[in-house]
């Protein structure tokens, strides 16, 4: 089974709207890590945000915020006001407690912000 | 701060050749990691170091790939002989141990072409 799930190959929106990149994830442990990268053209993955499993609050971070659902496990990114420097690939990612330090990314959401 | 540097960003090889790509990960970084990225797709394990130690390298084609990471800083990922199967890019992470979030910095890439 897919441990990331990404069901968006791609998504348009236009500048200056909110857009929401879609991320479920599989998992029975109760202890994970959830991230958002962005990989733009140039091909460097940049660390975006971070939820904690037990983190009771979404995180955000600018205009990036996190809609962090546990009971469906989804871990939604939701971009607020969109750039032009917005459209790259986008990928959700997991880091399971009980297997160390190893990440599980999903296939990634490549977004199109349109002037 | 220094971020994860990675050489060469690009390299065309002829098929059976050998290739060797590196990475100096971001100072203090106990973690590193090899990625590879095929096209229109997230990353993938490849190996991974605590230390000097390679604690996961299940995911390494150990027939022709190999890796190091002499004295806990730099590593090389060395293939030999290439394959035309092999041509993607090789992404290099770090991270610190012992940090709640454990945020993996990756590097600009090696975007590798086998002919």
């Amino acid at each position: 089974a897919q441990k990331i799930t990404q069901t968006q190959p791609g998504m348009f929106v236009q500048e200056k709207e909110a857009v929401t990149l879609d991320c479920t994830y599989d998992t029975s442990d109760q202890s994970y890590g959830l991230f958002w990268y962005k990989q733009p053209s140039s091909g460097e993955m940049i660390f975006l945000i971070y939820q904690g499993s037990y983190d009771e609050q979404n995180a955000t971070e600018g205009r990036y915020s996190l809609n962090f659902q546990k009971a469906r496990k989804s871990a939604n990114l939701v971009i607020s006001a969109s750039q032009l420097g917005d459209s790259a690939m986008y990928f959700c990612a997991m880091r399971e407690a009980n297997t160390g330090n190893q990440f599980y990314f999903g296939t990634g959401t490549s977004l199109t912000v349109i002037p | 701060e220094a971020g994860v540097v990675q050489s060469p960003r690009y390299k065309i090889i002829e098929k059976k050749q050998p290739v060797a790509f590196w990475c100096n990960p971001i100072s203090g970084h106990n973690t590193l990691y090899w990625y590879r990225q095929n096209l229109g797709q997230g990353p993938e394990l490849l190996i991974r170091y605590e230390n000097e130690e390679a604690v996961d390298d299940s995911q390494l084609p150990k027939d022709r790939f190999s890796a190091e990471r002499l004295k806990g800083v730099d590593s090389t990922l060395k293939i030999q002989p290439a394959e035309l199967g092999d041509s993607a890019v090789y992404l290099c992470a770090s991270s610190a141990r012992n940090t709640r979030r454990n945020i993996q910095y990756f590097g600009a890439g090696t975007r590798l072409s086998v002919l």
